[in-house]
This record gives structure tokens, C-alpha cells and sequence, in this order.
């Protein structure tokens, strides 16, 4: 089974910052990497998919980079609505599907 | 719109079944998987299982077989997930989600998961 390892496991921001969080599959994952956004009390939203695609309605601040193993989402400009838990995903060998541990971002 | 509308909380004693339920609108149902995923108070992300609407096919997590069946019944584009024996640490919010697995003639290859119901809490308390 692939593992995922997000880090960092929170971080402190202040809205405009740009953040970067990171995402390391035990394996080549061939881009086959979606990031989810969560607040408290509510399900997961997807906001990009094979690695760097922007799902529908999504705010361009939100970009996604790398290839084989290594992941990051990035965050342009932090507003008060992103303060919230992350989740990358890998979906190259199912089942099982996995998930990262979640990065809470939180506010500085 | 597509949507995904779970069924209400539960409280149940240890040893207990549960059953919670997912209702799909806004798209034809057998054209997407649809997954559980878990979520323990405070905790991360857990993927239980998935269920093929079309044929019924399902697979869990080796963890959960055994002890967690995933029914649908496309006359009412609902999809439910039963686990049963329940522990105190299946105390958690539990999801149901979609996705646009592709079949081809040997293997199948799963995607990212685009509407999530809006959970459902199960609370396992003696």
C-alpha cells in the first residue's frame, strides 16, 4: 500500500502570506495526487487533481506542483477563508486509496 | 446540482450495528463509485471502502473486511454502509464521496473524489 506524509502538521500564517505545504508518497505516484480543503464541521472540498488541476470554482491562489514522490500545494495571498485542514490524496494504486495526515493552517 | 445526502446521527452500544445511508441527485448514480471515508474526532482522513453502483462490486480496506457491508439500491440512487461490531473508536464522523473510477478491460483506476455528503456522526458509547 502507498503511504502518504504531509508535513508540516500545522502551520501559522497571517492572511496575504503565501504558503506551502508538502506531500512525500512511499512510491511514484505519477501525478496521481488531490488536494482537499477542510473547515471545521464540514466534509471535505476538492481542490485540485492530477497534481496541478484546478477543480471547477476553485481560486486560482490555490496551486499544485511536483511529480514521482514529491507534492506541494501552494497558497498565493492567504484569506480568512483558507485558515482550515489540508489533505493531499493519492489515487495511482487503488484500493486502498490514501491520505496525508492534514496540515491545519491556522492564524499567526 | 450533484449532491450527496446522508442519513442522521447515531448512537449505538459496542457490539452494535450501524447502517448509514447516502442518496445521489443531480447525476446518473451507476456512472460513479461511491466511497466511505472516516474521519475520528480530531483525527484525519480514513478510506473504508467503495462500492461499484453498476454491478454491486465493492472492496474495503483490509482492515474493515469483514466487518463492514456496502449495499446500493439504484431505484432510489442510494448507497449505504453498515459496519458492525462496533468499538468505541469507530466513534466518528463517517462520508460518503464519489468518484469517476475507469474500467478498462483488466484493471480499474481510481480518481480524485469531486462531492462528499455531508456526514454523518456515529457515536459508539456503552
Amino acid at each position: 500500500d502507498i503511504q502518504m506524509t504531509q508535513s508540516p502538521s500545522s502551520l501559522s500564517a497571517s492572511v496575504g502570506d503565501r504558503v506551502t505545504i508538502a506531500c512525500r508518497a512511499s512510491q511514484d505516484i505519477s501525478n496521481s495526487v488531490a488536494w482537499y480543503q477542510q473547515s471545521p464541521g464540514k466534509p471535505p472540498r476538492l481542490l485540485l487533481y492530477a497534481a496541478s488541476t484546478l477543480e471547477s470554482g476553485v481560486p486560482s491562489r490555490f496551486t499544485g506542483s511536483g511529480s514521482g514522490t514529491d507534492y506541494t500545494l501552494t497558497i498565493s495571498g492567504l484569506q480568512s477563508d483558507d485558515f482550515a485542514t489540508y489533505y493531499c490524496q493519492q489515487y495511482f494504486s487503488t484500493p486502498p486509496y490514501s491520505f496525508g495526515q492534514g496540515t491545519k493552517v491556522e492564524i499567526k | 446540482q450533484v449532491q450527496l445526502v446522508q442519513s442522521g446521527a447515531e448512537v449505538k452500544k459496542p457490539g452494535a450495528s450501524v447502517k448509514v445511508s447516502c442518496k445521489a441527485s443531480g447525476y446518473t448514480f451507476t456512472d460513479y463509485y461511491i466511497h466511505w471515508v472516516r474521519q475520528a474526532p480530531g483525527q484525519g482522513l480514513e478510506w473504508m471502502g467503495r462500492i461499484n453502483p453498476k454491478s454491486g462490486g465493492t472492496d474495503s480496506a483490509q482492515r474493515f473486511q469483514g466487518r463492514v457491508t456496502m449495499t446500493r439500491d439504484t431505484s432510489i440512487s442510494t448507497a449505504s454502509m453498515e459496519l458492525h461490531s462496533l468499538k468505541s473508536d469507530d466513534t466518528a464522523v463517517y462520508y460518503c464521496a464519489r468518484d469517476l473510477t475507469y474500467c478498462g478491460s483488466r484493471n480499474c483506476y481510481g480518481r480524485w473524489f469531486d462531492s462528499w455528503g455531508q456526514g454523518t456522526l456515529v457515536s459508539v458509547s456503552s
